[in-house]
């Protein structure tokens, strides 16, 4: 098991420029989520997913979409960058019908620059 | 507004002593308050998890304290390792909505041999 996997691991944008963060996770986990972490400001939830086809916004989500079109995959998308979402994201899964549990599993971090 | 409160920010303990982490929450509907460590360049890894039927739970030097009443949480590692230091989280959520977890701001613990 691979766990949660997510590409890339660097990143350096412009200022307006898009782009997209992979993450996967191979637990048959039912929910994904997508975090920033800030220095002073521990883990902030931008998105999660409880399910394929489905999103919700979280605690921070204006800036950022997502999407969920496969089970093991959670998308999160920058359509124009800015200097603010310069952060590590962390994706997370947790929960399936085999094993109840509410523990979630992170991924070892996308580290972000927008200059 | 801060959900979940986490002091202190960073804490020195000198090997073989007890760190403390201590955090406090405001939502009364929470019902799973878990800890994570997290080593630099890694993502967070579950360290230890309580549930509010119990004021203890111990998994080898790990120690989480909960008291309902007063809304707070702390987490205690007895014998603390170099290898300990690392950052710490806590966290807390209501498994009933999602289990979307509210995290404490972080403690970077560092354990001087």
């Amino acid at each position: 098991n691979a766990g949660v996997t997510q590409t890339p691991k660097f990143r350096v944008l412009k200022t307006g420029q898009s782009m997209t963060l992979l993450c996967a996770q191979d637990m048959n986990h039912e929910y994904m989520y997508w975090y920033r972490q800030d220095p002073g400001m521990g883990l902030r939830l931008i998105h999660y997913s409880v399910g394929e086809g489905t999103t919700a916004k979280g605690e921070v989500p204006d800036g950022y979409n997502v999407s969920r079109l496969k089970k093991q995959n959670f998308l999160l998308g920058l359509e124009s960058a800015a200097p603010s979402q310069t952060s590590v994201y962390f994706c997370a899964s947790s929960y399936s019908l085999k094993e109840s549990t509410d523990t979630q599993y992170f991924g070892p971090g996308t580290r972000l620059t927008v200059l | 507004q801060q959900q979940v409160k986490q002091s202190p920010q960073s804490l020195i303990v000198q090997k073989g002593g007890i760190s403390i982490i201590n955090c406090a929450y405001e939502n009364t509907a929470f019902d799973y308050f878990p800890w994570y460590q997290q080593f630099p360049g890694k993502g967070p890894a579950l360290l230890i998890a309580i549930r509010p039927d119990v004021s203890e739970k111990k998994e080898g030097r790990f120690t989480i304290s909960f008291n309902k009443s007063a809304k707070q949480f702390s987490l205690h590692i007895m014998d603390s390792q170099p290898g300990d230091s690392a950052t710490y989280f806590c966290a807390a959520s209501n498994s009933g909505a999602t289990n979307k977890l509210i995290f404490g701001t972080g403690t970077l613990l560092a354990v001087q041999p």
